[in-house]
């Protein structure tokens, strides 16, 4: 299996414009999480999908943000209009039927300028 | 509030010379406790998963423990092959994970 893909890997924007970050989980895993990574606040959980059903999305800091699993290999995260503070890494992870541990993306960088 | 602190922020060894990261919880219902190594510009990678007070896990140079309200990631003769962040992680009873900001570890030559 190639793991969770994440794209992009990289991603540089300017204020106000809409950015898209994608996510393929690993087949067969039914739990998808995304996080946000700065120096600041380390690994923030932003919403957790089970079964492409989000669970708990308390974590997304408010509404410019919105994230979709449309169906089991895919989910999206979506910063609508974007500023300069949510310049992260952002992490993609997925989990399998009765297991505990999350595998991660390698992440996509996002800048806004 | 749910909440996980781990410390030192940094660490610096010489190889060869074992040392412990720290890693506390404040956390009801624990349903697990993990430990990632991430390296730079990667996404964590899974170590270790612990669910109970006095369990324990091994591997090559790293070894877990568990109690009620910390964990340990000791290491035992690193080599610079070893350094990386060390995240810890717990599940809370809804399935989320909430990480620690992590111990960047650096083992000199």
């Amino acid at each position: 299996d190639a793991g969770v893909i994440q794209s992009p890997r990289h991603e540089v924007t300017e204020m106000g414009q809409e950015v898209t970050l994608r996510c393929k989980p690993i087949s067969g895993h039914n739990s998808l999480f995304w996080y946000r990574q700065t120096m600041m606040r380390g690994l923030e959980l932003l919403i957790y999908f089970n079964n492409n059903v989000p669970i708990d999305d308390s974590g997304m800091p408010e509404d410019r943000f919105s994230a979709k699993m449309p169906n089991a290999s895919f989910s999206t995260l979506k910063i609508q209009p974007s500023e300069p503070r949510d310049s992260a890494v952002y992490f993609c992870a997925s989990r399998g039927w009765g297991a505990s541990e999350a595998f991660f993306g390698q992440g996509t960088r996002l800048t806004v300028v | 509030e749910d909440q996980v602190t781990q410390s030192p922020e940094a660490l610096r060894l010489q190889e060869g010379e074992s040392s412990s990261l720290n890693c506390s919880y404040t956390v009801s219902g624990l349903r697990g406790l993990f430990w990632y190594r991430q390296d730079p510009g990667k996404g964590p990678e899974f170590l270790f998963t612990l669910y109970s007070a006095g369990e324990e896990k091994e591997k090559e140079r790293l070894k877990a423990t568990l109690t009620k309200k910390e964990s340990f990631l000791h290491i035992t003769a690193p080599k610079p092959e070893d350094s990386a962040t060390y995240l810890c992680a717990v599940q809370a009873p809804g399935n989320q994970f909430y990480f620690g900001t992590g111990t960047s570890l650096t083992v000199i030559p």
